[in-house]
């Protein structure tokens, strides 16, 4: 099947500082980037998305980058707050699967106070 | 809205039994998917449904079944429960035709179903 690398796995960070989280992905033909937030005991929840024909997005304390040509794409998350900890999930649109997402391995990322 | 709702929450099986996992969607969406989170493993898709009448196998489909009962229910069928289908099976769910991925419909999940087989 198409593969997602996402590194880290765990993330340690004091809050306010900024976490950065990486994807690469296989499938060259993909065009839709999405990153989901999953707390404990919930979903996956979107919180911001990127599609190909966009370098980059932002959304607040959030943002996303994508290289196409070297297929990967990051989350960046500024200013992080106690709140931000949660597992947080890369994905790519898989062709010819009926919009299905694959999704990477998640990063566990911890805010401390 | 309730968005998607999955039942039962908490399910414990002995190897051998059978069971379904019942999942219902209330936000006129075509495309359904079965999606089961492992430790480390990330979410996989066992199953989707682009639209109704219609069911593709995804990524780990082995010992399951799906029914896509009609545009609003897509239910798991484990036929045989093993210890290796120990896991979280999420449903999903989207409203395909409208830009895939746009911040306003994105695919939503429902808040699982936990399996432990014996």
């Amino acid at each position: 099947g198409e593969n997602v690398e996402q590194h880290p796995s765990t993330l340690s960070v004091q809050e306010g500082d900024s976490a950065v989280i990486k994807c690469t992905y296989s499938d060259s033909a993909s065009n839709y980037f999405p990153w989901y937030k999953q707390e404990l005991g919930k979903g996956p929840q979107l919180i911001i998305d990127i599609r190909s024909n966009v370098g980059e997005k932002k959304d607040q304390r959030i943002a996303v980058t994508l290289n196409k040509t070297a297929k990967h794409f990051s989350l960046h998350i500024t200013e992080t707050q106690p709140e931000d900890s949660a597992v947080y999930f890369c994905a790519f649109l898989l062709s010819n699967s009926g919009y299905a997402l694959n999704f990477g391995k998640g990063t566990s990322l911890l805010v401390t106070p | 809205n309730a968005g998607v709702t999955q039942t039962p929450k908490f399910q414990v099986l002995k190897t051998g039994q059978s069971m379904t996992l019942q999942c219902a969607q209330d936000m006129n969406h075509n495309s359904m998917y079965w999606y089961r989170q492992d430790p480390g493993m990330g979410l996989r898709l066992i199953y989707y449904s682009a639209s109704e009448g219609t069911t593709d196998k995804g990524e780990v489909p082995n010992g399951y079944n799906v029914s896509r009962l009609n545009k609003r229910e897509f239910s798991l069928r484990l036929e045989s429960a093993a210890p290796s289908q120990t896991s979280v099976y999420f449903c999903a769910s989207i409203r395909q035709g409208t830009s895939f991925g746009s911040y306003n419909s994105p695919l939503h999940f429902g808040n699982g179903t936990r399996l432990t087989v014996t």
